[in-house]
């Protein structure tokens, strides 16, 4: 089993929609998670940080799982902006310390 | 905002030259990383440091090293580039702890 894996996509909605992506991690002692997106050709950007309480920042939610090992991101309200792919990254402890791991990301394409 | 800048976006090389990617930061972070990220196999750790003159290999170091000379520099090296190093680069840093990595924007290099 992969560290941390992603339903690739893509990910075709039309604006207006609500979409949510998941996220599994194989490490119970992962300690720390994050959603980021990553526009075509572009870095990386860090979109949130995942709380155990989950958390909320305008139309996107995260939540985490840990029973189930698994991070989650909801987009309400679909936005053409909003298409991107959308890497998660977990943290765990211990080997190759502080390292995050990434997923290869799942695409998403709103759709007027 | 923290800024993470790669010396270029765009650099095309030839088969054997030896090729230096030069990444910079600006706010004091300890750890430092390099990133390949190609299709279909997402972001693959190259090196990686934690400290002024340390540096630890990460899942792909072959054919690559790198120098950690200041805080702020974090150089990757290809000793002698091949075609199967075309690629986009990414280095990104973050202080330790749960904290998410900040990515520069990015380096994609082409060996001819």
């Amino acid at each position: 089993r992969k560290e941390v894996e992603q339903d690739p996509g893509p990910f075709n909605v039309p604006e207006g929609a609500t979409v949510a992506f998941n996220c599994t991690y194989s490490n119970s002692a992962s300690q720390s998670f994050f959603w980021y997106r990553q526009d075509c050709r572009k870095e990386p950007k860090l979109l949130m940080s995942v709380y155990s309480s989950g958390n909320e920042d305008g139309r996107f939610t995260a939540q985490l799982n840990r029973a189930s090992q698994y991070i989650s991101l909801l987009i309400r309200d679909s936005k053409l902006s909003d298409s991107a792919t959308y890497l998660c990254a977990v943290r765990n402890y211990g080997g190759s310390q502080g390292n995050l791991i990434f997923g290869k990301g799942t695409k998403l394409s709103v759709k007027p | 905002d923290v800024k993470v800048t790669q010396s270029s976006r765009y650099l095309v090389k030839r088969t054997g030259e030896k090729v230096f990617l030069e990444c910079v930061q600006d706010m004091d972070h300890e750890n430092m990383f390099w990133y390949r990220q190609d299709p279909g196999l997402g972001l693959r750790l190259i090196y990686f440091s934690y400290d002024v003159k340390m540096k630890e290999k990460g899942d792909i170091p072959e054919g690559y090293s790198v120098s950690r000379e200041k805080k702020e520099r974090f150089s990757l090296i290809l000793e002698s580039a091949s075609t199967n190093q075309t690629s986009m680069y990414l280095c990104a840093s973050t202080i330790p702890g749960h904290y998410g990595y900040t990515f520069g924007s990015g380096t994609r290099l082409t060996v001819v």
